[in-house]
């Protein structure tokens, strides 16, 4: 199993680009989760999903968005991309919503 | 919502001794507890977990224990090597169908050779 693989690995974007950052997991878990990841601090729940066509907004959802059309993936569309979405991204997955299984995740920054 | 603090924010300890980092939340239904390790430039791994009926449980050189009365966890790490150099995270999980972790802010723990 390859696990949780993330897409791309780096990106650099200017200010009001749009971008999808892919997440797939080969597991077939049922929930998945986005996450970023500021400078030094923890991390903070985007959105998440408990299943193909379930989603639900976490901590900071404001400017992100995300579909579930299947297990396997769960994208995260930014739209109208700021200084302040600069950040790691990491994508997770779990199979009951306990332990989670993280990606190796995104590094992007808003130029 | 849930919140979980985390102490200290960094540690240094010689090889060979003992860490310990501490972890108290808030809500007292929470019923799941793991400990994730990142390293540098990765994503965090999942090194060891516990469920609220468990006061303690032990995985070669780590241990986790848990005091549901005072809310709060302790990640043990012993006979500390170079490679366990890393930040560690704590978590929770509020029970009663909330299938979200709330993380600490992360212990970067450094082995000094």
């Amino acid at each position: 199993n390859a696990g949780v693989t993330q897409t791309p690995k780096f990106r650099i974007l200017k200010i009001g680009q749009s971008m999808t950052l892919q997440c797939t997991q080969d597991m077939n878990h049922n929930y998945m989760y986005w996450y970023r990841q500021d400078p030094g601090m923890g991390l903070k729940l985007i959105y998440y999903s408990v299943g193909a066509g379930i989603t639900d907004k976490g901590e900071v959802p404001n400017g992100y968005n995300v579909s579930r059309s299947t297990t396997e993936d769960f994208p995260l569309r930014l739209e109208l991309a700021a200084p302040s979405q600069t950040s790691v991204y990491f994508c997770a997955s779990s199979p009951e919503g306990y332990e989670q299984y993280f990606g190796p995740g995104t590094r992007l920054t808003v130029t | 919502g849930e919140n979980v603090e985390q102490h200290p924010s960094t540690l240094s300890v010689q090889e060979g001794d003992s860490a310990v980092i501490k972890c108290t939340y808030s809500d007292s239904a929470s019923n799941y507890f793991p400990w994730y390790k990142q390293e540098l430039g990765k994503g965090p791994q999942l090194i060891i977990d516990i469920r609220s009926n468990v006061g303690e449980k032990k995985d070669q050189r780590i241990a986790v224990t848990l005091n549901k009365t005072a809310k709060h966890f302790s990640l043990h790490i012993t006979e500390t090597q170079p490679e366990d150099s890393a930040v560690y995270f704590c978590a929770a999980r509020f029970n009663f169908g909330n299938e979200k972790l709330t993380f600490g802010t992360g212990t970067r723990l450094t082995i000094i050779p």
